[in-house]
């Protein structure tokens, strides 16, 4: 059974850098041939994709955040993580990462099948 | 970007009706179409993927169905457990979510 398992400060002071870690559990993501994904949700809002990363660690964001944003893979412990840089008040929301199934022969990334539970994370000074 | 526009925002219905939650794109997505249902506190669990496949372990009451730029998630007989947020998301071009869809037991 595939699990990921978010880590990271509960608390972030405006511009200063969002750091998290999901550590997977049950797949490798060096040999998966899935992609690895954030995604946020303020609260009782929706959902906002952040950005998407493959074991050969090449990464794809969501051009509204690409400019603050950062995905990378640490295969020795089977982790990825993310930096979302110069933080605001809006930045505030439940984090979550999950796997993103590859399908097909071109493993078009495709749908979101595991997820971890989310953490939350404040902006606030 | 593709846009992702869910109806109803809300809906209130008893045990036992059919529900239907409809998606549309601003573009053609194909059948590049995937729904999740979040229930509160919870992270979303996906329901159907490429429009109209079950996910394993889904109960068989929901079903989805669509293509191009309209898409349908339907429970055939609402079940007290099925109270939740609903979410589309497309992976046509990037990845984007409609707005939800929050379904509410009588």
């Amino acid at each position: 059974q595939v699990q990921l398992q978010e880590s990271g400060p509960g608390l972030v002071k405006p511009s200063q850098t969002l750091s998290l870690t999901c550590t997977v559990s049950g797949d490798s993501i060096s040999s998966s041939s899935n992609y690895w994904s954030w995604i946020r949700q303020p609260a009782g809002k929706g959902l906002e994709w952040i950005g998407r990363i493959y074991t050969t660690g090449g990464t794809n964001y969501n051009p509204s955040l690409k400019s603050r944003v950062t995905i990378s893979l640490d295969t020795s412990k089977n982790q990825f993580s993310l930096n979302l840089n110069s933080v605001t008040a809006a930045d505030t929301a439940v984090y979550y990462c999950a796997r993103l199934r590859g399908v097909g022969r071109w493993l078009i990334p495709s749908y979101f099948d595991y997820w971890g539970q989310g953490t939350l994370v404040s902006v606030s000074s | 970007d593709i846009q992702m526009t869910q109806s109803p925002s809300s809906l209130s219905a008893s045990v036992g009706d059919r529900v239907t939650i409809t998606c549309r794109a601003s573009q053609t997505i194909r059948t590049f179409l995937n729904w999740y249902q979040q229930k509160p506190g919870k992270a979303p669990n996906l329901l159907i993927y490429d429009a109209s496949s079950l996910q394993s372990g889904v109960p068989s009451r929901f079903s989805g169905s669509g293509s191009g730029t309209d898409f349908t998630l339907t429970i055939s007989s609402l079940q007290p457990e099925d109270s939740a947020t609903y979410f589309c998301q497309q992976s046509y071009s990037s990845l984007t979510f409609g707005g939800g869809t929050k379904v509410e037991i009588k």
